[in-house]
């Protein structure tokens, strides 16, 4: 079966450095979604892509905070600097869009912010 | 607003009973509703989802009640097992974009 991957699973760092997080959605879909899940709490979108465009960003952090899918294929998560609260579990997820667009979540790549 | 309310929090049954979630919705856009189950350390993944034009889908031993006027949907969890145990996020979803609930984290007993 399909599986959204996602690198890497863990990742530390300390704050001010620069980290950078990778998915590859299932084959075939064109929507791509980042997430940002603090623990205990449900995910919150970051954007969302229709290939290689976005379509919604309007809670990313821009200051900090940069995604692109340039071939409208893979996709990276860039967050420079980091800080302290951007510890949680970044997932990413793809859909097909019509039908039912049931989103397929990678299993998420969990930041520390030392 | 797309604000989806979740209940309870946190919920321990004993293997064999009855699991029992509850969602609250206020954005009428809303045209699909799934649950997701997560386990620690892995994403979310469906479970189970019902369109309101439908006001209950049965799945094995997972069931979603639909009320369209009350803005209300929840999911029955029939013979709960040890392996059941996982967050459950209820979602509403409009235009392909997800609003998950706020999580109810099941404990079930053996």
């Amino acid at each position: 079966e399909a599986e959204v991957a996602q690198s890497p699973r863990y990742k530390i760092t300390e704050k001010s450095q620069a980290v950078a997080f990778w998915c590859d959605p299932i084959s075939g879909h064109a929507t791509l979604y980042w997430y940002r899940q603090i623990l205990g709490q449900g995910p919150e979108l970051l954007v969302q892509f229709q290939d290689e465009s976005v379509v919604d960003d309007s809670q990313l952090p821009k200051d900090r905070f940069s995604a692109e899918r340039l071939k409208g294929v893979d996709s990276t998560l860039k967050i420079q600097p980091a800080e302290l609260g951007d510890s949680a579990m970044y997932l990413c997820a793809s859909s097909q869009p019509g039908g039912e667009e049931t989103q397929y979540f990678g299993p998420g790549t969990r930041l520390l912010v030392l | 607003q797309q604000q989806v309310k979740q209940s309870p929090q946190s919920l321990i049954v004993q293997k064999g009973g009855i699991s029992i979630i509850n969602c609250a919705y206020e954005n009428t856009a809303f045209d699909y509703f799934p649950w997701y189950q997560q386990f620690p350390g892995k994403g979310p993944a469906l479970l189970i989802a019902i369109r309101p034009d439908v006001s209950e889908k049965k799945e094995g031993r997972f069931t979603i009640s639909f009320n369209k006027s009350a803005k209300q949907f929840s999911l029955h969890i029939m013979d709960s097992q040890p392996g059941d145990s996982a967050t459950y996020f209820c979602e509403g979803t409009s235009y392909g974009k997800l609003t998950f609930g706020q999580g109810t984290i099941l404990t079930v007993h053996p």
